[in-house]
């Protein structure tokens, strides 16, 4: 069962705007939420992340929104720009190990 | 300093054969954790490892097995290689174990023929 879940597998959106990256999550234990944005050939790059007891973060452009309520954290990226193009996994910390969703490809075109 | 390095990048086995993978972890670094990248699955968490001794195991069975050295290089061995395993292999490194962020290699794109 997958207990990170990114529903949304790609975004299309226009540089200058705001891109949104959802992600949801089962359990609620998990103490620690990440987003890692990957490159093509590339491993992972470590983004942002969100304790459990925050309900925001904000890093620049990037800020991550946590709604323990709904088990739901999105990543807000704005404004977007073609460099942002790759794919996002939010990741949740569970038990010393990381949970990781399936990946959103963002593409942010001129 | 230097990032995670991992070796080799790509590796193309057939059916049946045996696998093994290597993971060179930042300098004092001392945890490691792999992970199996396969699309439409995300990253799926395969073991850590922590001063040589595994500390997690996620769930693959008992083929896929793992170990540290005492210098925390990692190398995690695929026997008996079926199809499905072919995927991207990803080795991430962190100080200790708990730490909220992991740094990932390039991965080993393995291809199952």
């Amino acid at each position: 069962d997958q207990q990170v879940k990114q529903n949304s597998p790609s975004l299309s959106v226009q540089e200058g705007r705001i891109s949104i990256l959802n992600c949801d999550y089962t359990n609620s234990m998990f103490d620690y939420f990440l987003w890692y944005k990957k490159y093509p050939a590339e491993g992972p790059t470590f983004l942002i992340s969100i304790s459990s007891i925050k309900d925001k973060n904000e890093d620049g452009r990037f800020t991550v929104f946590l709604n323990k309520s709904a088990k739901h954290l999105s990543l807000h990226i704005v404004p977007s720009q073609p460099g942002d193009s790759a794919v996002y996994f939010c990741a949740a910390r569970s038990t010393d190990k990381l949970i990781f969703g399936t990946g959103t490809r963002l593409q942010v075109f001129p | 300093k230097a990032g995670v390095t991992q070796t080799p990048r790509y590796l193309i086995k057939t059916r049946g054969q045996q696998v093994t993978l290597s993971c060179s972890p930042i300098s004092g670094h001392r945890s490691v954790s792999w992970y199996q990248q396969t699309p439409g699955q995300g990253l799926q968490f395969l073991f850590e490892y922590f001063s040589e001794t595994q500390r997690n195991k996620g769930n693959f069975p008992g083929r896929f097995s793992g170990r540290q050295f005492s210098n925390s290089r990692s190398e995690m061995n695929v026997s008996t290689l079926e199809l499905g395993d072919s995927a991207l292999y990803l080795c991430a490194s962190s100080l200790t174990p708990n730490q909220e962020t992991q740094y990932f290699g390039p991965g080993t794109r393995l291809l199952v023929l």
